[in-house]
């Protein structure tokens, strides 16, 4: 199983600022990554998948690069409604793998 | 509007059977993979089971740790995916969110483009 670490565990930034969440995999995906977003009591939702290319009405400043085993996710202002939690997820391989999520929060 | 709605979740015993329903509209069900994703409360996502599309040569997959007990199905004729839970343990207590599967090329590989609210089972003397 491949095994996929997100780090930091918690990023705390203010608003306007931009957000870098990363993601490596224990072995190579290629570009088969995806990155979605989660907030309290809700179903994740899709933001990036070929690793770098954004599902429909994501706006622009999310954005998604990496391939193989070091992915990043970076936000380039951040907007109130961005805080949430941020998983990665390979589908390379079955078991299809998410990270442990990071936690983005209001600094 | 692609619209997934899970139900049949609830209290169970340890050992007890429940079985998950995801209705589906909005799109064409026949044509997608699904899938079934959960999150034990408090914790992060894991994928659980998916099945094609192909409703002539069914094949579906499923997670080690439900590989036996668990079994994905689906009736495209009525637009439905389910999951039939069997011999449940404590450690299966989560929310479990269907999914829709997209790929780049028929039948390759997923991610997950759309997700329902999700139905939450509790297993529990």
């Amino acid at each position: 199983e491949i095994v996929m670490t997100q780090s930091p565990a918690t990023l705390s930034v203010s608003p306007g600022e931009r957000a870098t969440l990363s993601c490596r995999a224990s072995q190579s995906v290629s570009n088969n990554l995806a990155w979605y977003q989660q907030k309290p009591g809700q179903a994740p939702r899709l933001l990036i998948y070929g690793a770098s290319t954004r599902a429909t009405n994501i706006p622009a400043w999310f954005s998604g690069s990496g391939s193989g085993t070091e992915f990043t996710l970076t936000i380039s202002s951040l907007q109130s409604e961005d805080f949430a939690i941020y998983y990665c997820q390979q589908y390379n391989n079955w078991p299809y793998t998410f990270g442990q999520g990071t936690k983005l929060e209001i600094k | 509007e692609v619209q997934l709605v899970e139900s049949g979740g609830g209290l169970v015993q340890p050992g007890g059977s429940l079985r998950l329903s995801c209705a589906a509209s909005g799109f064409t069900f026949s044509g997608y993979w699904m899938h079934w994703v959960r999150q034990a409360p408090g914790k992060g996502l894991v994928w659980v089971s998916r099945i094609n599309s192909d409703a002539s040569r069914t094949t579906t997959t499923y997670a080690d740790s439900v590989e036996g007990r668990f079994t994905i199905s689906r009736d495209n004729a009525k637009n439905t995916l389910y999951l039939q839970l069997n011999s449940l343990r404590a450690e299966d207590t989560a929310m479990y969110y269907c999914a829709r599967g997209r790929a780049a090329v028929p039948g390759a590989l997923n991610w997950f483009d759309s997700w329902g609210q999700g139905t939450l089972v509790t297993v529990s003397p």
